[in-house]
């Protein structure tokens, strides 16, 4: 079965960087882009953007362009997420999610989700 | 930048009939896709492609699009319906993806 698995918890001081991992089960990594969707404490649902793990090519919402890269390695089949330039209004739970069309293609919608990572920037 | 609006709260008694609308420019020439989300869960869909039904969602769920409007109707609401909904779809390039803002349903 498809799993998208995260870790817990990080805690980052402002100014820090963050890389969040999301480790794939169940399917072919390389077929499917990967999402990214945070979600700050009691508010709504925030798309920063996607990358292709067949290629690496990414594509960030403008809103974080200049401050995250997002990565893969195949080899392990895990996508990352690096934010860098935290600060408070960073604080969230960092989803990974994966595209829902079925193959070598996008659909900008998301099928399968992680259990989200908390990651809190506090001094 | 694009944005969907929903209405932040939408109530009903249970076995009554939950509507939830998302407006948007675009929406005549994008997808849109519905998520419910319960407390300390991720998100999960429930209608794709405007109207259509992943397999596992109770057929209350149904999806409708007219114009610049789609909406989320759930039939017959059971106390377990009560959740965030969003909705989610694309500007007009289809480069980047939207979320609308959410809605709270609650069952009474």
């Amino acid at each position: 079965q498809v799993q998208l698995v995260q870790s817990g918890t990080e805690v980052k001081k402002p100014g820090a960087s963050v890389k969040v991992p999301c480790k794939t089960s169940g399917y072919t990594f390389t077929g499917y882009h990967m999402h990214w969707v945070r979600q700050a404490p009691g508010q709504g649902l925030e798309w920063m953007g996607w990358i292709k793990p067949s290629s690496g090519g990414t594509n960030y919402a403008q809103k974080f362009q200049g401050r995250v890269t997002m990565t893969r390695d195949t080899s392990i089949s895990t996508a990352y997420m690096e934010l860098s330039r935290l600060t408070s209004d960073d604080t969230a739970v960092y989803y990974c999610a994966r595209d829902g069309c079925d193959g070598d293609c996008y659909s900008g919608s998301f099928d399968y989700w992680g259990q989200g990572t908390l990651v809190t920037v506090s001094s | 930048s694009y944005e969907l609006t929903q209405p932040p709260s939408v109530s009903v008694s249970p076995g009554q009939t939950a509507r939830i609308t998302c407006s948007g420019d675009a929406l005549p020439k994008q997808y849109a896709f519905w998520y419910q989300q319960k407390p300390g869960q991720a998100p999960v869909v429930v209608i794709y492609k405007d109207s259509e039904r992943p397999s596992g969602i109770p057929e209350r769920f149904s999806g409708s699009s007219s114009g610049t409007t789609v909406t989320l109707t759930i039939r017959g609401v059971q106390a377990e319906d009560e959740a965030d909904y969003y909705c989610q779809s694309a500007d007009s390039s289809g480069t980047y993806v939207v979320f609308g803002g959410g809605t709270k349903l609650t069952v009474l």
